[in-house]
Order: structure tokens, then sequence, then C-alpha cells
């Protein structure tokens, strides 16, 4: 049982390349999140699917874009990577529809921008 | 907009002694709190939650929630230089996102 599986784990790009991270889980949740944390930030919320289907804006959305492709994968993309997107990002999947119960975090992607 | 806070630490016990991590929540309408433990290049996982006013322990672990002060806590007993790690707090309303504190990081010294 894989869990929930982010890819790339570690990525170094260019200001103003864009690229997608990939979130796929196996434990057949309805809802899935993006989050980057930042020192000293704690985790923020980008961006949140609450079921296949359906995408809502977190605290901090601009630069991203998100893609609920079906249940079980969940990918963020940044169109124009800029300096200020440099941080470590985390894809969590959560079983919603019996409540708030555990909410299951990838191993995260560590993003460099220069 | 929900807030979440928690004082950064760094929180210094020595081996043997009670943790105490607190944390504070703005939304009144919160009505699940988790702990959660993440080591250094890793990424969080849950400690324990607790939905109900009142404490609820789990082995070494007591969370304790107090709603009409908007207080929540853990308790880590006979703490271990394993334990050190940052401690995030995070509240929820209904089913809606899950709100993180910034985290307070504990170290036990042995």
């Amino acid at each position: 049982n894989a869990g929930v599986t982010q890819t790339p784990k570690f990525q170094v790009l260019k200001t103003g390349q864009s690229m997608t991270l990939q979130c796929a889980q196996d434990m057949n949740h309805n809802s899935m999140y993006w989050y980057r944390q930042d020192p000293g930030m704690g985790l923020r919320l980008i961006y949140y699917s609450a079921s296949e289907g359906t995408t809502d804006k977190g605290e901090v959305p601009n630069g991203y874009n998100v893609s609920r492709l079906n249940k079980r994968e969940f990918s963020l993309r940044l169109e124009s990577a800029a300096p200020s997107q440099t941080s470590v990002y985390f894809c969590a999947s959560v079983a919603r529809d019996r409540g708030w119960t555990e909410a299951f975090f990838g191993q995260g992607t560590r993003l460099t921008v220069v | 907009q929900k807030e979440v806070e928690q004082n950064s630490g760094p929180l210094s016990v020595p081996e043997g002694a009670i943790a105490s991590l607190n944390c504070t929540y703005s939304d009144r309408g919160s009505q699940s709190f988790f702990w959660y433990r993440q080591y250094s290049g890793k990424s969080p996982e849950l400690i324990m939650f607790i939905y109900s006013n009142g404490d609820k322990e789990d082995g070494r672990f007591t969370a304790q929630l107090n709603k009409a002060s908007q207080y929540v806590s853990l308790l880590i007993r006979d703490s271990q230089p394993s334990d050190s790690a940052t401690y995030l707090c995070a509240v929820t309303v209904g089913y809606s996102t899950l709100t993180f504190g910034k985290g307070t990081m504990l170290l036990v010294s042995p």
C-alpha cells in the first residue's frame, strides 16, 4: 500500500519555466490537498479538491493551477515559476466522507527556482 | 480568516520530563483538532486528534481541548530524544479545509 505518492522529490527550475507536480493516492479518498511549507510559515493551503471534479482555491493560490484528473490523481502546475515559489510542496489526501479522521501526506517535493 | 497560533520555540526539555505544547485558534466554529509531528526533512504524521472538550490519552501523549478558551494542548510524558521534532497543530470546521499553525520545535536533551 503506497499511500500518497508525489513526483518528483526534487526539482530545480529557472525563472519562467513551467512544471507539473504529480500526486496520486491509492486509499480511495475523496479529498486531496496541495500545501506549501516555507521556513517559519507552517503549511499553507494552495488548492484543494473536495471530490472528483471539483477544485477550490486555498490561502495562497496565485501562480498555481490544479487538475483533479480522477479520484486518484491531483496535479499542481506552475505555469511560470518565480523564485518566491521556492518551497517544499506536500500533497495530502483525506477520507472526507467519514468526517475528518487522518490526513495522509506524501513525502514532499523540494522545489528551487533560480 | 481562520488562524491557528503556536509558539515557534524551540521548547527544550530534558529526557524524562513532560513537554507541554500549546495552540490557540480564532474560529469558534472549529470542531476538530489535530496534532501532527514532523521530523526535519520529512512529511507530517498524525499523532492525535480530539473533538470533545477534555482530555484524550494515547500512550505517552495527551491532547487537551478547551473550546471555551479556544485552546488545545499536547502533553508528552517521559519525553525521549526521539520526540525531538516540530509539532503542528491543525483545526477544521466541519468538512472545511485543514488549517495549520506554524509549528513548535521541541528539543529533548539526553
